[in-house]
């Protein structure tokens, strides 16, 4: 069964730095690699997609990469806002959702 | 872009009572739509996926005479949870498949908060 975990499970970091999550998964047969941002209380906002023979994509700020040989993929989030506080989750997709554990980020005003 | 709606946003009931929420695809037809529950602090845990005019798939540990789920049409899937106790207490999200030529994508509802007293 795929397993997908993220580290760090929690992040806090100054505005205007630049971070990477992190998102690692034990099976690498997937169809894609999805990250999403959870506000609390609230449903998933899809951020990127990547298919299983990109390497990344970007939009905006955030730059996500793949690499299924080694089961991991990061988030780059460059000059980072207080707006950007929120989880964040990874889900690597076969013919359902793996979830991971998510990321909780603060970022600091 | 693809939107799903759910109904209610959130609900108190009382333990012991039923409670049913809704999932829409408002935009495109879904034949497959999944049932996640999170509790807080944790990430979502497929419960059950829901086949348009066939019964739905449980994953395991989930029970399926506890949670119904009923997926009538193409764009609505219900998920009734009966006979709720406190510890049903959660947030319920659901996403709908979108199948467009070779492209699949799943797109996720806001999500329910349950709260059982």
């Amino acid at each position: 069964k795929q397993e997908v975990t993220q580290i760090p499970a929690a992040l806090s970091v100054p505005e205007g730095e630049n971070l990477v999550l992190n998102c690692s998964f034990t099976d690498s047969a997937i169809y894609n690699l999805q990250w999403f941002r959870q506000d609390p209380g609230k449903g998933l906002t899809s951020l990127l997609l990547i298919q299983s023979s990109q390497r990344e994509q970007t939009s905006g700020r955030l730059n996500a990469s793949l690499d299924k040989s080694s089961g991991r993929s990061t988030l780059y989030i460059a000059a980072s806002q207080p707006g950007d506080s929120a989880t964040y989750l990874c889900a690597a997709t076969g013919n359902q959702f793996y979830f991971g554990t998510g990321t909780s980020l603060t970022v600091i005003p | 872009g693809a939107v799903v709606s759910q109904h209610p946003s959130w609900v108190i009931c009382k333990s012991g009572t039923s409670v049913k929420i809704e999932c829409r695809s408002l935009d495109f037809q879904a034949t497959t739509m999944f049932w996640y529950r999170q509790f807080p602090k944790q990430s979502l845990m497929l419960m059950a996926t829901s086949n348009e005019g066939s019964k739905a798939t449980y994953e395991q540990g989930v029970e399926k005479d506890k949670f119904l789920i009923n997926h009538a049409s193409l764009t609505l899937s219900t998920l009734t949870v009966t006979s709720a106790h406190p510890e049903d207490s959660s947030f319920y999200i659901c996403s709908a498949r979108r199948l467009a030529g070779s492209a699949d994508t799943q797109y996720f509802g806001p999500g329910t908060r349950l709260t059982v007293l």
